[in-house]
């Protein structure tokens, strides 16, 4: 089976750069998704990385470490719209589980002023 | 384009009726998905269609949860004999086959409460 580990909560200010990190468990591995939901709206994809290293998307970047089993979203030049909750997902390996995805329980990010 | 629908967007209903719950995906999205998040938690995955390949149920916490999935579009949510467990919001995505499942499209949801 898939489990992933994320910090419950993380705080920062305006302006500054926070990182989430994810470590993951899975019987495969095929990839490490990252989704933001804000509270009462449905989840939006962010990145995904399914080789190790640095993927880039403007002040979001995400990072992964397969032989850690670990990758984490870095979010530069943090505004007030960025607080919600963020999760990593990894898919689901097997013929039948192929394409689902396991969320872990998600990272509250706290923008403050 | 137009994106996920889903409806209702909030149902309440009592303990033992059956709810059914819509979903739309992203017209030429081969790729269904129903997931359940509680408040304040992850995402519990439910059920996948996959073009005309039969369902993985695996996800789907009891024989009084079940899914179609109708003309390759549309898919339904049915939950029969509710319990005060099954409130939750109950969201739907889609996704192109070729990208493998890992970028989903997430409808708004449905906010199930059973009183």
């Amino acid at each position: 089976g898939q489990s992933l580990e994320q910090p419950s909560e993380v705080t920062a200010v305006e302006g500054a750069i926070v990182q989430i990190n994810c470590t993951y468990q899975t019987s495969g591995f095929y990839g490490l998704s990252w989704y933001q939901q804000h509270d009462g709206g449905a989840p939006t994809f962010l990145s995904y990385n399914a080789l190790d290293g640095l993927e880039e998307t403007g002040r979001f970047s995400s990072f992964l470490s397969r032989s850690d089993s670990y990758g984490y979203l870095l979010l530069q030049e943090l505004q007030m719209k960025d607080s919600a909750s963020y999760f990593c997902a990894v898919r689901g390996g097997g013929n039948t589980g192929f394409q689902k995805l396991v969320f872990g329980t998600g990272t509250r990010l706290l923008v403050s002023p | 384009g137009a994106g996920v629908s889903q409806s209702p967007s909030n149902k309440v209903t009592e303990k033992g009726k059956d709810v059914e719950l819509r979903c739309d995906p992203i017209s030429g999205h081969t790729a269904l998905y129903w997931y359940r998040q509680s408040l304040g938690q992850g995402l519990e995955f439910l059920i996948y269609f996959q073009g005309n390949s039969a369902p993985d149920k695996s996800g789907l916490p009891s024989d009084r949860f079940s899914a179609e999935r109708t003309g390759g579009s549309v898919s339904t949510l049915t939950i029969q004999r509710t319990q005060q467990e099954d409130s939750a919001v109950y969201l739907c995505a889609s996704s192109l086959f070729g990208t493998s499942g890992y970028e989903q499209y997430f409808g708004p949801g449905t906010r199930l409460t059973v009183t």
